[in-house]
């Protein structure tokens, strides 16, 4: 049930862009993207709701695909900041309420 | 006020010791929840409480105890763990089912010795 992210890992270069998905087998609810920075907790940077949704602010982006199956994020323009671990989650209607679970991480690096 | 603070930031504790991890918000969030995330890993799901009740318990061992004594409050007492325990711990709280995300506390450092 853990939504699988791709790819595991990515090095940029400050100004290169990256794209980082999120796939699951099952049409997901939603789809949350966070960051996490080493020994911080994980930022909420945004969620879709929608198959076909699209949105995003500044130069960080992401789109849900009409069968909600399937999210990317996009990082235009790549910061220093942009350095950390990504995640995708979702939330999974069981037991009469819903749980959030993680997908398997996505680590990339800014280099200058 | 739009944070989750956890207390302590680090924890050393023995196996036999008796600890308790605190997290408060007062974002007026109704959903709170225990996450364990080891190194290089995702978070992992442990307890979920909805208006105070725990809901979800992700068959967690009994030495992990979580208590709601409000709405704003969420503990997680410890006793007698394992060093295969060590990891961090969030703690996190959102707006009903969470469709308008999550809000994380920076997290326990705990290691077992």
């Amino acid at each position: 049930q853990q939504p699988v992210q791709s790819p595991q890992a990515v090095i940029l270069r400050e100004g290169e862009d990256a794209v980082i998905n999120c796939s699951s087998s099952k049409a997901l609810y939603s789809v949350h993207w966070y960051r996490q920075k080493h020994g911080e907790a994980p930022v909420f940077l945004m969620i879709l709701l929608k198959g076909g949704e699209q949105k995003g602010h500044d130069k960080i982006s992401a789109s849900f695909n009409e069968k909600k199956q399937q999210s990317s994020l996009y990082l235009t323009a790549s910061q220093l900041s942009y350095s950390g671990t990504y995640f995708c989650g979702t939330a999974i209607f069981t037991s009469g309420t819903y749980k959030y679970i993680f997908g398997t991480g996505t680590r990339l690096k800014v280099l200058a | 006020d739009t944070e989750v603070t956890q207390t302590p930031k680090h924890l050393v504790m023995g196996m036999t010791n008796k600890k308790s991890l605190k997290c408060e918000q007062h974002m007026g969030h109704r959903a709170m929840y225990w996450y364990k995330q080891k190194a290089k890993k995702p978070p992992e799901l442990m307890f979920v409480y909805s208006y105070e009740k725990l809901s979800i318990n992700e068959s967690v061992p009994s030495r992990f105890s979580p208590e709601c004594p409000n709405s704003s409050l969420l503990n997680l007492h410890l006793h007698a763990l394992q060093p295969e325990d060590s990891a961090l711990y969030l703690c996190a709280s959102s707006h009903g089912q969470g469709t308008r995300g999550y809000t994380f506390g920076s997290g326990t450092r705990l290691t077992v010795v």
